[in-house]
Formats: C-alpha cells, sequence, structure tokens
C-alpha cells in the first residue's frame, strides 16, 4: 500500500520561504510515476502546484512557476516543495499525491495533508 | 491555466441520482485529454472516484459513474447516499502537462 506524509512548519513569515517534504512509503519514487504537489485555501477549491518524475523533470503551474521549485531525493525516498517570497494568499492545506498515468494523468494516492499558515 | 466549470452544488434526497458536470473547452477536455473525478469528505483528503473518464479504481461502489461527451465530462451517483455529502472535483490536462482542477461541487443529501 503506497503512503505519503507531508512534513513541514505549519507557521511561516510572509516574504520567507515555505519547504516541505512529502516522505514516501510502500513504493520506490526511483522505480517510476510522476509525484505532485497539490494545495487547497480555507474554504476554497483545489489547485495544482506542480508535478516531478524520479529522474528530476519538473512541471510547475504557469501562475506559481516563478517561485515553486521540487525536487526529488530518491535515496530517501522523498520529494519536497519550496515555495519562495509567501504571503497571506499562500496560506493553504498543502498536498502531496502520485500522478498516475493510464488513462490520462491523475492523483492515485494522496497525503493526508498539512496546514501551513503565512503569518507574522 | 484552464478551467473546468462546476456547479457549486447539487442536492438529491436518499436514493435518488444526481450528476455533476464539469464544462471544459476545445483546449483541453474537447482536445481529447481524460477527465478524472475526486471525492472530498469534510476534513480529509481528495480521494479518487473516477479515472480515463468512466474508470473506477478498485473499491469505488459502482454507484458512481463518469462520461465523456465533447468538452464536457459529467459524475453520476445512483442510489445517494448520506455518506456521499461531500465536495466531488473534477481534473484533467492540457497540452503542457499542466494539470488542473475544477472549480468543485457540494454534494448535499436531503
Amino acid at each position: 500500500q503506497v503512503q505519503l506524509q507531508e512534513s513541514g512548519p505549519g507557521l511561516v513569515k510572509p516574504s520567507e520561504t515555505l519547504s516541505l517534504t512529502c516522505a514516501v512509503s510502500g513504493y520506490s519514487i526511483s522505480s517510476g510515476y510522476y509525484w505532485g504537489w497539490i494545495r487547497q485555501p480555507p474554504g476554497k477549491g483545489l489547485e495544482w502546484i506542480g508535478s516531478i518524475y524520479h529522474s528530476g523533470s519538473t512541471y510547475y503551474n504557469p501562475s506559481l512557476k516563478s517561485r515553486v521549485t521540487i525536487s526529488v531525493d530518491t535515496s530517501k525516498n522523498q520529494f519536497s516543495l519550496k515555495l519562495s517570497s509567501v504571503t497571506a494568499a499562500d496560506t493553504a492545506v498543502y498536498y502531496c499525491a502520485r500522478l498516475a498515468a493510464g488513462g490520462g494523468y491523475y492523483f492515485d494516492y494522496w497525503g493526508q495533508g498539512t496546514l501551513v499558515t503565512v503569518s507574522s | 491555466q484552464s478551467v473546468l466549470t462546476q456547479p457549486p452544488s447539487v442536492s438529491g434526497a436518499p436514493g435518488q441520482r444526481v450528476t455533476i458536470s464539469c464544462t471544459g473547452s476545445s483546449s483541453n477536455i474537447g482536445a481529447g485529454y481524460d477527465v478524472h473525478w475526486y471525492q472530498q469528505l469534510p476534513g480529509t483528503a481528495p480521494k479518487l472516484l473516477i479515472y480515463g473518464n468512466s474508470n473506477r479504481p478498485s473499491g469505488v461502489p459502482d454507484r458512481f459513474s463518469g462520461s465523456k461527451s465533447g468538452t464536457s465530462a459529467s459524475l453520476a451517483i445512483t442510489g445517494l447516499q448520506a455518506e456521499d455529502e461531500a465536495d466531488y472535483y473534477c481534473q484533467s490536462y492540457d497540452s503542457s502537462l499542466s494539470a488542473f482542477f475544477g472549480t468543485g461541487t457540494k454534494v448535499t443529501v436531503l
């Protein structure tokens, strides 16, 4: 059973960098698949942030691309998100997920999510 | 970025059938990209409900079905149950391999 678990600070100051890690168990990242980050502001809908392949190839949401970096560490079986110059608008629950293919690209396994609040 | 439009809310009595629409455009759904659906129960992470327009992952009841036509897709729930009360999101891709979600629909069981 594939499991994902997000971790990182729950509170980030405005203008600083948000950093989260997603630990994967039950599957080796180096075996394949894309891995992604999605966020959900309180009371609002889902927004895709970006995705990374085990080789390091990345795809980012154009609206966030200038501030986002996603990286992968196959030795630790985890991948990470960095979002720079955060504002209150970046307050959200951040989810990591596995991206499957076969009938399009879809997120088949999700982490439980972690709330990140941007506030001084 | 591409946008998928869903009705904000739908409702139905237990046992009834409800449908949720997901309207895209010729650059996403209409261009042949598949549509997927997720169910998000209150306070939990989204769960994959339908993939590849009409396929159900193992464990998803056959009360849930999906379809796609032209620039739109639909999710149908037959035999509505109280446990189906949740938010539902469609999701697709575009030519730049950017994923995007629908605006979301809240299903209320009366």
